[in-house]
Formats: structure tokens, C-alpha cells, sequence
């Protein structure tokens, strides 16, 4: 059974740093990984989705990695920003399904 | 496309009452997902739909819920008898679901649901 752990569960920095959230799953035999942004009150947004054949990707100022072998996935923020403040989950397959973390709330600071 | 579509998008109701959440999934996606978010419990499958069909529903809490999709753009989830423990936001994702890899899921917006 699919388990997806994210850490830390909370995150406060001020604005410019560069970030690292991470995500660990238990079922290595994934076939893609994907990072979703929630702000509050608000759905899910798609940030990067990994497919399995990928190390990793890239949208602006995002990366996400996959190393499948060890179980995670991290996701990189460079020069974090006011507006990047919402909470990060990642989603493994397991089979068929979505399981998500619980999350990273992230607050980014002036 | 107008990404997937959820309706209502507040729902307050009595105990006791049926309630009918429904989503649109987008065009040409052959997956649908229903999730329901808590502060307590974060987000959990309830139920997911491959070309229309239900796969697992291991998710669903009880018999109370239950979820329909009768064609391939649209789906309900149905509580019957809702409970103030059912108070959730009620979210429907869908994706395409391929041979070898799967694209990215989007999520509608959610349906607020308070029982009272």
C-alpha cells in the first residue's frame, strides 16, 4: 500500500531564500510523481508532474526530482516570493490511485 | 477547455437530508477521481472511475455515500443520510489514463459541504 510522507509539515522564510520540500513514498514501483499547490479556501493546482522515465522538470522557478530508488521526490523553489505562501502536497500513484502527503504549508515572508 | 467543473460549490444542509455532489471532468479525460478534504484526515480517495467504471471504492466511509458516473462528462457523489461528520470539502479530479504513463490530474474547485 501506497504511502506518501511530506517534510517539514511547516515552513516560515523570508522572501529570496531557496527552498527544499520533500516528499517520500513507500511503493518504489511508481510511474510518475506529481506537485500540487493549494491555497487557502482554494482547489489543487498542478505545479510539475515526473513520469518515471524522468530524474526530473522543470517550470520556471520549480523543480521537482524523482529518485525512485530511494523513495523521494523534493521540490526546489528558487528565490522564494510573497506569493508563493500556500500549502505543497505531492501525490504517488499507488496502482491506480492518487495518495497524497499531508502536506507542506509554506509562508514566504517580506 | 474550462478544467473540471463542480457543483455546487457551497452546500449547507440538515442532518438527516440527501445531498448530490456533481463534477464535470474535463473533455477527453477517462479517469475521475472523488476526494474529500478535512483538516483532521488531509485529503482521501474515495472513489476513482476508469472509463466510466468504478474501480475502487474502498474509500467511501459507508453506505451512506455512493457515486455514480453514467457517462464519460459527468459524475455524482451521493450522501443519504448526511451527518455533521460528513462536513467536508469534496473535491473531483480527472486525468488521462494511458498504456504506459498517465497525464497530469486536475482538480475542480470543491464543493464546500456543512451539515448541520
Amino acid at each position: 500500500k501506497q504511502e506518501v510522507t511530506q517534510i517539514p509539515a511547516a515552513l516560515s522564510v523570508p522572501e529570496g531564500e531557496n527552498l527544499v520540500l520533500n516528499c517520500s513514498f513507500t511503493d518504489s514501483a511508481i510511474y510518475n510523481l506529481q506537485w500540487f499547490r493549494q491555497d487557502p479556501g482554494k482547489g489543487l493546482t498542478s505545479l510539475l508532474l515526473i513520469q518515471s522515465s524522468q530524474r526530473e522538470q522543470t517550470s520556471g522557478r520549480l523543480n521537482a526530482s524523482l529518485d525512485k530508488s530511494s523513495g523521494r521526490s523534493t521540490l526546489y523553489i528558487a528565490a522564494s516570493q510573497p506569493g508563493d505562501s500556500a500549502t505543497y502536497l505531492c501525490a504517488g500513484p499507488g496502482g491506480d490511485k492518487l495518495i497524497f502527503g499531508t502536506g507542506t504549508r509554506l509562508q514566504v515572508f517580506p | 477547455d474550462a478544467g473540471v467543473i463542480q457543483s455546487p460549490r457551497h452546500e449547507v444542509t440538515e442532518m438527516g437530508q440527501e445531498v448530490t455532489l456533481r463534477c464535470k471532468p474535463i473533455s477527453g479525460h477517462n479517469s475521475l477521481f472523488w476526494y474529500r478534504q478535512t483538516m483532521m484526515r488531509g485529503l482521501e480517495l474515495l472513489i476513482y472511475f476508469n472509463n466510466n467504471v468504478p474501480i475502487d471504492d474502498s474509500g467511501m466511509p459507508e453506505d451512506r455515500f455512493s457515486a455514480k458516473m453514467p457517462n464519460a462528462s459527468f459524475s455524482t457523489l451521493k450522501i443519504q443520510p448526511s451527518e455533521p461528520r460528513d462536513s467536508a470539502v469534496y473535491f473531483c479530479a480527472s486525468r488521462l489514463r494511458g498504456v504506459t504513463m498517465n497525464t497530469e490530474a486536475f482538480f475542480g474547485q470543491g464543493t464546500r459541504l456543512t451539515v448541520v
